[in-house]
């Protein structure tokens, strides 16, 4: 069965820094999710895309995160500058096509983002 | 977003059936009811959802009051791989992209 595949797996990073977390989503969705869960608390929406363009992303996703679907396969969530609080596991989900369907979000296993 | 309620935790024993229940009052007419699974160090996985009608799949049955306000996940035979934290979300229908509002979930532990 198809899945989605998260890069890398855990991620340390200085505070400060600029991290790159990368996903390559099924082949044949058009949705792109990004989720984070910080240790021990509930799993947060970010961000979704379409069509090349966020379609809504939520209060956490300030002017420090950036998404991008550089080619027909990656989908990225970059942070412009790290703080400790973006320590978390950062988790992408695509879908197909969900017109008035609501067609199941397929997840990844997460990134793990350490920031010291 | 309607907000859902579900049991901090349950137990069942291997094999036994499991019933997970989620209360929902608040629920518009055009909510969806998922479900989704966390299992340790895992993404989300989605289980199963509907809109009005009972739905099964492979994975689980999702049973869905005739009121709406309430739904029951039952998986039929549980093994050791169901334990995990199990998610009652309600979403929208419309077009494109929607999010998922996750609360604490249903921690399900499952006995040998």
């Amino acid at each position: 069965e198809p899945e989605v595949t998260q890069t890398p797996s855990h991620q340390v990073t200085q505070m400060g820094q600029e991290v790159i977390l990368r996903c390559v989503p099924i082949s044949n969705h058009l949705y792109f999710y990004w989720y984070r869960q910080i240790l021990g608390q509930k799993v947060e929406f970010l961000v979704s895309f379409y069509n090349n363009e966020i379609s809504e992303k939520s209060e956490i996703f300030d002017d420090q995160f950036s998404v991008e679907r550089p080619d027909g396969s990656n989908f990225t969530l970059k942070i412009r500058s790290t703080k400790l609080e973006d320590s978390a596991m950062y988790f992408c989900a695509s879908s197909p096509t969900g017109e008035g369907t609501n067609s199941p979000l397929h997840f990844g296993n997460g990134t793990r983002l350490t920031v010291t | 977003d309607a907000k859902t309620t579900q049991p901090n935790s349950m137990e069942s024993n291997e094999e036994e059936p499991v019933h997970l229940p989620c209360n929902h009052s608040t629920i518009s007419g055009t909510d969806y009811i998922h479900w989704y699974r966390q299992l340790p160090s895992q993404g989300p996985e989605y289980v199963i959802h509907g809109l009005t009608s009972n739905v099964n799949n492979r994975m689980a049955s999702l049973a869905i009051a005739e009121d709406r306000k309430s739904s029951t996940l039952i998986l039929h035979r549980a093994t050791l791989r169901d334990a995990a934290v199990y998610y009652c979300i309600l979403s929208a229908s419309g077009a494109g992209s929607y999010q998922l509002t996750f609360g604490k979930g249903t921690k399900l532990s499952v006995i040998p």
